[in-house]
Order: C-alpha cells, then structure tokens, then sequence
C-alpha cells in the first residue's frame, strides 16, 4: 500500500527551528521520483492553505509567495522522503501540517493531492 | 494568484437530501479543478479531480461539473458519513489555491 508518513508532532519556541519530514512507503524508487509531493498548512479551525510542492527526481520546488522565504520544502530521493523546515518560528506557524503526493499533468497542471500523509501538528508558543 | 470562491460557507442538510456546493474561480481554469473531503481531525480525501472524475473508491453519489471560472460539486442523496467540510483547489497554475470550504452538517 502506498502511504506518506510524517513526523510526529512538534512543540518549539518562537525562534527555532524546525525540520518536519514526509515519508514515503510502499513507493518504488521511481514511483517516488517521478511524483510531486506537496504541503499543506491548516491553522487551527481554518482551511486548507497550499504552501508548496517539489519534485523529488530533481528537486524542482516551487512555492506560494505568501510562504516564499518563510519555509523550505527540499527531499531526499535516496531515502524516499521530503522535509518541509522552518529557520525562526513564529507563533503564527502553529498549524497542521499535511505532506501529500500530486500528479501533474502538463506543466504546472494537475490532478490534485491524492495520497495524503497523516498531518504534522507543530505547536510555537512561549 | 487564482482566487476560489466556494459558496455556501455551511449548509444544513438532512439524510438523502441533495446537495449542491458551487466553487468560482476568479480567472479561467479550463477544468482543473478538484474537489476533498475532510472530516475532523483527518486528512483531506480527494473526491473528484479534473472536474468531473471520480476518485476510485467514491461513491458514485458524488459528481462534479463545470469548466472555465464555475463550479459545482452534488451529493445526490445524502449520508451520514458524508457530514464534513468540503473544498475545492485550482490546479491550473502555481500556486494551486483552495477555496475557504463548505462546511456540511446535519440538520
């Protein structure tokens, strides 16, 4: 069964850093590198917000301008796996985190987010 | 960026009722537009995709139509199981948007 499985979750202060990773099993080599894995975030009792997507194989990323500078999505194909990491939290980072794979179509077309990790919760307070 | 528009923001709605859920893009996506489901405390679950297909495994109450700015997403007759809160994504262009969801509950 092909599944994504994230880190579990995180409680940090304003100012940390912070690296959370998205797994995938059940993929082969190149089923994982030939996919888009995407992020994204859901503040506490709000809606799904797209942060951005990269393509293992290459590591093409792109981003959301309105998370662009604030996050790093990167992968490691060698070990199936993508990280979605924060330089300084802010309390305003505290959200649910979901890692989900997209098939593209045609440049920058797709077919949504279909194979879903089970969401990161990451918690920033003093 | 493309702006997603769904509306209702909430609806009530009893067993077997039909339900419709529109989404409104703010530019032109031909028909890359897909639909999820989210129950609490739970992943999103892609429903329809490219509009109107299917998602294996969905049950066939679900359809999705449109093409271009509009959108709907119908639950022929309600279940139970399908009180959630629904959302619909541009997958167009980067960066793909999500409308702000419909949340569906019992009335």
């Amino acid at each position: 069964e092909v599944q994504l499985v994230q880190s579990g979750a995180e409680v940090k202060k304003p100012g940390e850093s912070l690296k959370v990773s998205c797994k995938g099993s059940g993929f082969s080599f190149n089923s994982f590198t030939s996919s888009w894995i995407g992020w994204v975030r859901q503040m506490p009792g709000k809606g799904l917000e797209w942060v951005g997507i990269i393509y293992p194989g290459d590591s093409d990323t792109r981003y959301n301008p309105s998370f662009q500078g604030q996050v790093t999505i990167s992968a490691d194909k060698s070990i199936t796996t993508a990280y979605l990491q924060w330089g300084s939290l802010k309390a305003s980072d505290t959200a649910m985190y979901y890692c989900a794979t997209t098939r593209l179509a045609a440049a920058s077309r797709a077919y949504g987010m279909d194979v879903w990790g089970q969401g990161t919760t990451v918690t920033v307070s003093s | 960026d493309i702006q997603m528009t769904q509306s209702p923001s909430s609806v009530s709605a009893s067993v077997g009722d039909r339900v419709t859920i529109t989404c409104r893009a703010s530019h032109g996506i031909s028909s890359w537009l897909v639909w999820y489901q989210q129950k609490p405390g739970k992943a999103p679950k892609r429903l329809i995709y490219a509009a109107s297909s299917l998602q294996s495994g969905v049950p066939s109450r679900f359809s999705g139509s449109g093409s271009g700015t509009d959108f709907t997403l119908t639950i022929s007759s309600l279940q139970p199981e399908d009180f959630a809160t629904y959302y619909c994504q541009q997958a167009n262009s980067f960066p793909y948007t999500f409308g702000q969801g419909t949340k569906l509950e019992i009335k």
